[in-house]
């Protein structure tokens, strides 16, 4: 099993432009969710999906839109790239919430995004 | 949004020292989850705490989540150059992860 993946692994953009960063799991979790990491801030919640065709904000949702039209992928957009975007950002996914069972967070291995 | 506080942010320790990571909250967690992430890797899942005063070991390992909920630590005996690198501590409120904000273990041979 490949676990999670994330494409595409590292890229540059201008401000203004468009990407799309995507995640696929092949461990089929209900539960996926995007980070993005900066020196001296841990992991920020920036959206997640509870499932199939659901999706939430998480604690930093501007300036991003996401989709989960598929359970196995979730899909992150930048529709105007700013520098304050620039960033690693992760994909990870869960089997459940309930925390009576041991269900971590299962991470990708990060797209390092450069706005200039 | 993000709760828990972990201290320190960065610690330096000699190859054999002790070294401990603290999380603390202000409000009560249902659960308390650990994760170390190594230089240029992705976080990595090291265990779950859910009942109050739970202790937990992993080899040389120690983790332990407060009578009342609202704090955690991680303690690793005789630190080896391989425990090198930041750890979470993480918060699961039902659907969502909050991380900690790490602390990042430099470990001098």
């Amino acid at each position: 099993n490949a676990g999670v993946t994330q494409t595409p692994k590292f890229r540059v953009l201008k401000t203004g432009q468009s990407m799309t960063l995507l995640c696929a799991q092949d461990m089929n979790h209900e539960y996926m969710y995007w980070y993005r990491q900066d020196p001296g801030m841990g992991l920020r919640l920036i959206h997640y999906s509870v499932g199939e065709g659901t999706t939430a904000k998480g604690e930093v949702p501007d300036g991003y839109n996401v989709s989960r039209l598929k359970k196995q992928n979730f899909l992150l957009g930048l529709e105007s790239a700013a520098p304050s975007q620039t960033s690693v950002y992760f994909c990870a996914s869960s089997y459940t919430w309930r925390i009576w069972l041991d269900s971590p967070l299962h991470f990708g291995n990060g797209t390092r995004l450069t706005v200039t | 949004g993000q709760q828990v506080m972990q201290i320190p942010q960065y610690q330096h320790v000699q190859e054999g020292e002790d070294f401990t990571t603290y999380c603390n909250s202000s409000t009560t967690l249902s659960n308390i989850q650990w994760y170390k992430q190594r230089p240029g890797g992705h976080p990595v899942f090291l265990i779950q705490l859910v009942k109050s005063g739970e202790v937990k070991k992993q080899k040389r390992l120690t983790f332990q989540f407060g009578e009342a909920k609202k704090n955690s630590s991680l303690h690793i005996t005789a630190t080896q150059t391989t425990d090198v690198g930041t750890y979470f501590c993480v918060q699961n409120t039902g659907n969502q992860f909050y991380f900690g904000t790490g602390t990042s273990l430099t470990v001098i041979p």
